[in-house]
Parts: structure tokens; C-alpha cells; sequence
């Protein structure tokens, strides 16, 4: 009963570095996302993607990128880290119907120094 | 497109006391509301969902929420609230565009003391 996986837990980045986040659910859920999560600003849609091969932009997109080759993977990658992308990033995902409960990762806690 | 507004950033309240934690959204043809629950250092889990049929939806653990289509409110209710009850609390609609995204509130932070 993994359901949806994040990895790493925690990273520390400069400015100006790249990393990947990654995203894995075992659910064969059509539909996955990623959203960032700053204090009173709640959940942002960075991307989201609804399978393989499909993806799109969320309300903040800017620096991020993705890809969506497995129904399985969704990795968010960082191409040049600022201060600003500090913040606690979720990977979702649900059944591709607007009825389906979406199950999250337990997060990535990102400080980009 | 579909938005979500929590009235609420901090709810303090006594242990046993009743709780209303409010939440409205902007209207649509079809709605699909639900209430998700994130305790501290872990991912957002489902509380309850409307989807269609009862307006009153309930959880496992006490919880009830009321979905009001001329309020165009979902507003989620506790009778009695436990310690174990303190956590954020996220409303989401489902986003009646074709890309079916999951719009999510600001969240309300709710604080439950003995």
C-alpha cells in the first residue's frame, strides 16, 4: 500500500542549482500534480499532468519543469534554484474523473539558500 | 474556473466545544466539494466529499459538512473537537475545465486547547 511516494524528504540547495523531485503512485492514476505550499497561501498548482506523455502548466509553473513518460513517474525539476522556490512541495494524484479523491506524498521540504 | 475561499486562516477552540470551519466557493453548473485534513509534517488526506445526492456528508471521526448551493457554501462542523483534532484544514472544487484540476483554499489552521 505505498500509494503515492516523494523523494527526497528534505534538500538543501544554493541558488543557482538544479535538482529533481521525485513523484511515484502505484495506483494507476491517470491524473498527477505537483503544488508548492507556502504559509497562508495554501496549495499552488505548479504542473499537472492527466498521463503519460500529457502534461500542463498550473497557476506557478515559472522555473519548474516536468515530464510524464510512465503513468507511474512525475518528476519536478528545478532547472535553476532561487530563494523564492523555497517552500514544502506535494505530488498528488487521482482517477481522472472531478468525483476522485486525490491521495498526496508526504512531501518535499525545500530551502534553497 | 472555480475558486475556494476560507474565511478562516486560525480557529482557536476548547477541547469539547463545537467547531464551524467555513468555506465558500464560486458557483458552477455541477460541484464537487471536499474537505481534506493535514496534520503536522504530513501530506493532505481526505476528510469528506459532496458529490452528489444528501447535502449533508460525514466523516469517520465526527466531522459533517453541509453543501448549500444558494450560499454556495460548504462549511465543515464538529459538535465536540478533540486534541487530536488540531491540523490545517483544506477546502477543494473540483475545476470544471478540461483539465479537471483540484482548486484548494488557503487552509485553516485549527488550534484545539485543553
Amino acid at each position: 500500500n505505498a500509494g503515492v511516494t516523494q523523494t527526497p524528504k528534505f534538500q538543501v540547495l544554493k541558488t543557482g542549482q538544479s535538482m529533481t523531485l521525485q513523484c511515484a503512485q502505484d495506483m494507476n492514476h491517470e491524473y498527477m500534480s505537483w503544488y508548492r505550499q507556502d504559509p497562508g497561501m495554501g496549495l499552488r498548482l505548479i504542473h499537472y499532468s492527466v498521463g503519460a506523455g500529457i502534461t500542463d502548466q498550473g497557476e506557478v509553473p515559472n522555473g519548474y519543469n516536468v515530464s510524464r513518460s510512465t503513468t507511474e513517474d512525475f518528476p519536478l525539476r528545478l532547472l535553476s534554484a532561487a530563494p523564492s522556490q523555497t517552500s514544502v512541495y506535494f505530488c498528488a494524484s487521482r482517477g481522472i474523473g472531478r468525483n476522485t479523491e486525490a491521495f498526496f506524498g508526504q512531501g518535499t521540504r525545500l530551502t534553497v539558500v | 474556473a472555480q475558486s475556494v475561499t476560507q474565511l478562516d486562516s486560525q480557529v482557536p477552540v476548547f477541547e469539547e466545544a463545537p467547531v464551524e470551519l467555513r468555506c465558500n466557493y464560486s458557483s458552477s453548473v455541477s460541484v464537487y466539494l471536499f474537505w481534506y485534513v493535514q496534520y503536522p509534517n504530513q501530506g493532505l488526506q481526505l476528510l469528506l466529499k459532496y458529490l452528489s445526492g444528501s447535502t449533508l456528508v460525514k466523516s469517520i471521526n465526527g466531522f459533517e459538512a453541509e453543501f448549500n448551493k444558494s450560499q454556495t457554501s460548504f462549511h465543515l462542523r464538529k459538535p465536540s473537537v478533540h486534541i487530536s483534532d488540531t491540523a490545517e484544514y483544506f477546502c477543494a472544487v473540483s475545476d470544471d475545465t478540461g483539465g479537471f484540476k483540484t482548486i484548494f483554499g488557503a487552509g485553516t489552521r485549527l488550534f484545539v486547547k485543553a
